[in-house]
């Protein structure tokens, strides 16, 4: 069963920094894996995609790496701004067979001070 | 502006009686999952529907919920009879094969059994 953990599970960073945000999977087989934004009370939101072909993944100031060998993933902040703040949650979806199912990690919240 | 449309947003019920969320997928989608999110348990899968027919629901409680897909543009997931340990927000997610497997997630129905 595919297992995905997200370190650390808060993060609390004045605002300019740089950030790194970690995932880490224990079924390599994977289809692909996604980064979610999640702010309080409301849904997910899509950020980065990266295909289980893809070593990395470009949006703006977001960076998102994926190494599969290793079964992780990261993903970078650069110069965080309080509307950063969120949780964020990485989910690998897997390739097997017919049936294929997103596995979340707990995530990470992200707390930006201005 | 194509999204994953969910309703209610909110519902307050009393512990037996019935519940039914509604989900309309984004057009042409033809994968729809059904999550639920809770603080202890972050969020756990409960249905997978593919062009309609379900796939994997082993994440589902058999003897109180179920999920179906009257339609390609209508996913249910209904509670009969509804506890209090339901309490919870409940996500739908669509998306397409043929996507990169990118999945979008609806605004979530938050659920009250009191």
């Amino acid at each position: 069963k595919q297992e995905v953990t997200q370190i650390p599970a808060a993060l609390s960073v004045p605002e300019g920094e740089n950030l790194v945000l970690n995932c880490s999977f224990t079924d390599s087989a994977i289809y692909n894996l996604q980064w979610f934004r999640q702010d309080p009370g409301k849904g997910l939101t899509s950020l980065l995609l990266i295909q289980s072909s893809q070593r990395e993944q470009t949006s703006g100031r977001l960076n998102a790496s994926l190494d599969k060998s290793s079964g992780r993933s990261t993903l970078y902040i650069a110069a965080s701004q309080p509307g950063d703040s969120a949780t964020y949650l990485c989910a690998v979806l897997l390739s097997s067979g017919s049936a294929r199912q997103l596995t979340f990690g707990s995530g990470t919240q992200l707390t930006v001070l201005p | 502006d194509a999204r994953v449309t969910q309703t209610p947003r909110h519902k307050v019920t009393e512990m037996g009686q019935e519940v039914t969320m509604r989900c309309q997928p984004i057009l042409g989608h033809n994968t729809v999952f059904w999550y639920r999110q809770t603080m202890m348990q972050g969020l756990e899968l409960l249905a997978y529907f593919r062009n309609r027919a379900p796939l994997d629901d082993s994440g589902m409680p058999k003897d109180r919920f179920s999920a179906e897909m009257p339609d390609a543009t209508l996913a249910t997931l209904k509670i009969q009879p509804s506890e209090p340990r339901d309490s919870a927000v409940y996500f739908c997610a669509s998306g397409s094969q043929r996507n990169t497997g990118e999945l979008f997630f609806g605004e979530g129905s938050r659920l009250t059994v009191l």
